[in-house]
């Protein structure tokens, strides 16, 4: 299996543009997750889906930020407009179910909005 | 909700011991957790311990819980360069966080030659 995949792996954007991030995650999983990863905050959850539907999207920063799991096969988180305090790692993650403790992360998608 | 505390770095010499600390909040978390992400990478889940154990082996890697205490404890023995990385220890968050990991920090390791 190739393991999540994410693209792009680096996106650099201006302020207000919109963005795009993108997750596929490994065959058979049920549960995805979108963390972000600050130097600041550390790693911190943004939302979750078990099988395709959202579970918890508290951690979502504001209304800029959305995330929709279509099928099982693919994810998208989008900001619209981005802001330079949106840079950041992204990383998408998923697991088996949703209580199963083995989260297989992707490499990540590096955002830098100027 | 849970709370993951460690300390943000740990410098090492190559062939010592280490060992990364990390306390936290929710005595109710069923499992704990140790990822290693290196530079440029997403995190890997390197090994966890289920809240009934006291102390979980695998090869390099020795996994201590207190419970008592709410501390865990990552030793790494004979440290390599290779083990250079960002340790994150994690608990399974419940009530609205089931199925959540909660994540510390993160500890940095150096090892030196």
């Amino acid at each position: 299996d190739a393991g999540v995949i994410q693209s792009p792996r680096h996106e650099v954007t201006e302020m207000g543009q919109e963005v795009t991030l993108r997750c596929k995650p490994i065959s058979g999983h049920n549960s995805l997750f979108w963390y972000r990863q600050t130097m600041m905050r550390g790693l911190e959850l943004l939302i979750y889906f078990n099988n395709n539907v959202p579970i918890d999207d508290s951690g979502m920063p504001e209304d800029r930020f959305s995330a929709k799991m279509p099928n099982a096969s693919f994810s998208t988180l989008k900001i619209q407009p981005s802001e330079p305090r949106d840079s950041a790692v992204y990383f998408c993650a998923s697991s088996l179910q949703r209580d199963n403790h083995e989260q297989y992360f992707g490499p990540g998608t590096r955002l830098t909005v100027t | 909700g849970e709370d993951v505390e460690q300390s943000l770095f740990l410098s090492v010499r190559e062939g010592d011991s280490s060992v990364i600390n990390c306390t936290y909040t929710d005595s109710s978390s069923t499992y704990l957790y140790w990822y290693k992400q290196e530079p440029g990478a997403g995190l890997q889940l390197l090994t966890y311990i289920f809240s009934n154990m006291d102390m979980k082996q695998d090869q390099r890697l020795t996994v201590l819980l207190n419970k008592k205490d709410k501390h865990l404890s990552l030793r790494i023995a004979d440290t390599q360069t290779g083990d250079s990385a960002i340790y994150f220890c994690a608990g399974l968050g419940h009530g609205g966080s089931q199925g959540n990991l909660i994540f510390g920090k993160g500890t940095k390791l150096s090892v030196k030659p």
